[in-house]
């Protein structure tokens, strides 16, 4: 398979329990991306990451949230101290950035549904 | 603040129908914007996409009207199909800024055999 895999695939926890999201790209892509889908909702940008350095972490809700990205391949998103209302859909998404300048396809994997009891 | 406003949320059409989705966005900065299908259990992927310097684009039955002084964009989908039932999201991006993508809330598209 050469698509992005994530797991788990489901995850339920209790509030105020730490959880690891992982996330592993399609192989060769530099650009990495951490997405939020809520009940109802649309798509909420996280984090982006160009190699192992996050440029652009505006996403990210609050302190307890933090991702990293080792190797320039997996990342994880951990949550700390979890809260009912990070119950959502986690996406990574990642692009090659053959093309400078240009738009580079972002590539969705299935996702993580975290439910925080 | 909502950069992409999308409308509406959600569409039901008879097989054969045209299915439109309109979206409205702010930063006038946006310079890419694609359009991504989601079905039930799966990340979504990109249907089709526009750049701002071209009023249209058409891949087979979907296309893409751009207008660029309203800072609208629309996607019509022709002879829609029952498989053709999904979400659908519009969105944008700046190339520059790593290109991270700002979706607008969603349609859900029902099309009825």
């Amino acid at each position: 398979g050469a698509g992005v895999s994530q797991s788990p695939s489901n995850k339920v926890t209790e509030k105020g329990k730490d959880v690891e999201l992982r996330c592993d790209p399609i192989s060769g892509h530099t650009a990495l991306y951490w997405y939020r889908q809520s009940l109802g909702q649309g798509l909420e940008f996280l984090i982006y990451f160009q190699g192992n350095s996050a440029p652009d972490k505006s996403g990210l809700p609050s302190d307890r949230f933090s991702a990293e990205r080792t190797g320039g391949s997996v990342s994880t998103l951990t949550i700390q101290r979890t809260q009912q209302e990070d119950s959502a859909v986690y996406l990574c998404a990642s692009s090659s950035s053959r093309l400078a300048g240009a738009y580079n396809e972002q590539f969705f994997g299935p996702g993580t549904r975290l439910t925080v009891l | 603040q909502q950069q992409v406003k999308q409308s509406p949320q959600s569409l039901i059409v008879q097989k054969g129908g045209i299915s439109i989705i309109n979206c409205a966005y702010e930063n006038t900065a946006f310079d890419y914007f694609p359009w991504y299908q989601q079905f039930p259990g799966k990340g979504p992927a990109l249907l089709i996409a526009i750049r701002p310097d071209v009023s249209e684009k058409k891949e087979g039955r979907f296309t893409i009207s751009f207008n660029k002084s309203a800072k609208q964009f629309s996607l019509h989908i022709m002879d829609s199909q029952p498989g053709d039932s999904a979400t659908y999201f519009c969105a944008a991006s700046i190339r520059t800024s790593g290109s991270r993508l700002t979706f607008g809330e969603g349609t859900q598209l029902t099309v009825n055999p």
